[in-house]
């Protein structure tokens, strides 16, 4: 199995321009979810799914889109890029029963710039 | 509100000793934890999990401890080696959202645990 992967690996961007960052896991895992990390801060939650075709809002979820057509993939979209959005973009899956996430297997990330 | 956080940003040990990283998390209700490394470059990986149900876990070298009388969590490391530095965050799994089922992690800010030769 390939895990989680992500791409691109790095990402540079003019402020106004919009992307999509890919996320795919071959785990047949149903929580996918999507977080942002700044440096010397933890991770937050941007949008996350529950399986696919249902999505909810995470902690930071203003200028960014996401979707979920199928199990495996959950691209995560920059409507506008800003400045405030540099940072290092993780993807997350982890199996879902009920309440729990039990373990979530991250992606080694994308690191975006916006100038 | 909803906070996890660490008693030290840092924390440097010798090469052989035991670490001992903290966290603390304020939310009552919470009733999963996870303890993540995170290497430089690479994305988090998970270290040891524990339930509310129990008190302690242990695992490969690792040990988590749960007091939810203080709501403090704690990662312990035997025999630190030198491949134990990184970043390490605890992570609290709470109910969010609308969608049923929805969780999310609540991570705190980190510890950078270094060795020392």
């Amino acid at each position: 199995n390939a895990g989680v992967t992500q791409t691109p690996k790095f990402q540079v961007l003019k402020t106004g321009q919009s992307m999509t960052l890919q996320c795919a896991q071959d785990m047949n895992h149903e929580y996918m979810s999507w977080y942002r990390q700044d440096p010397g801060m933890g991770l937050r939650l941007i949008h996350y799914s529950v399986g696919a075709g249902i999505t909810d809002q995470g902690e930071v979820p203003n200028g960014y889109n996401v979707s979920r057509s199928t199990t495996e993939d959950f691209p995560l979209r920059l409507l506008s890029a800003a400045p405030s959005q540099t940072s290092v973009y993780f993807c997350a899956s982890s199996y879902g029963q009920g309440r729990l996430i039990n373990e979530q297997f991250f992606g080694p990330g994308t690191r975006l710039t916006v100038l | 509100g909803e906070n996890v956080g660490l008693h030290l940003p840092t924390l440097s040990v010798q090469e052989g000793d035991n670490s001992i990283i903290n966290c603390a998390y304020s939310n009552s209700a919470s009733d999963y934890f996870i303890w993540y490394k995170q290497e430089s470059g690479k994305g988090p990986q998970f270290i040891i999990d524990i339930r509310s149900n129990m008190d302690k876990r242990q695992g490969q070298r690792v040990t988590v401890l749960l007091n939810k009388t203080v709501k403090h969590l704690s990662l312990q490391i035997a025999a630190t080696q030198p491949g134990d530095s990184a970043v390490y965050f605890c992570a609290e799994n709470i109910l969010w959202g609308l969608s049923e089922g929805a969780q999310k992690l609540v991570f705190g800010q980190g510890t950078r645990l270094t060795i020392n030769p």
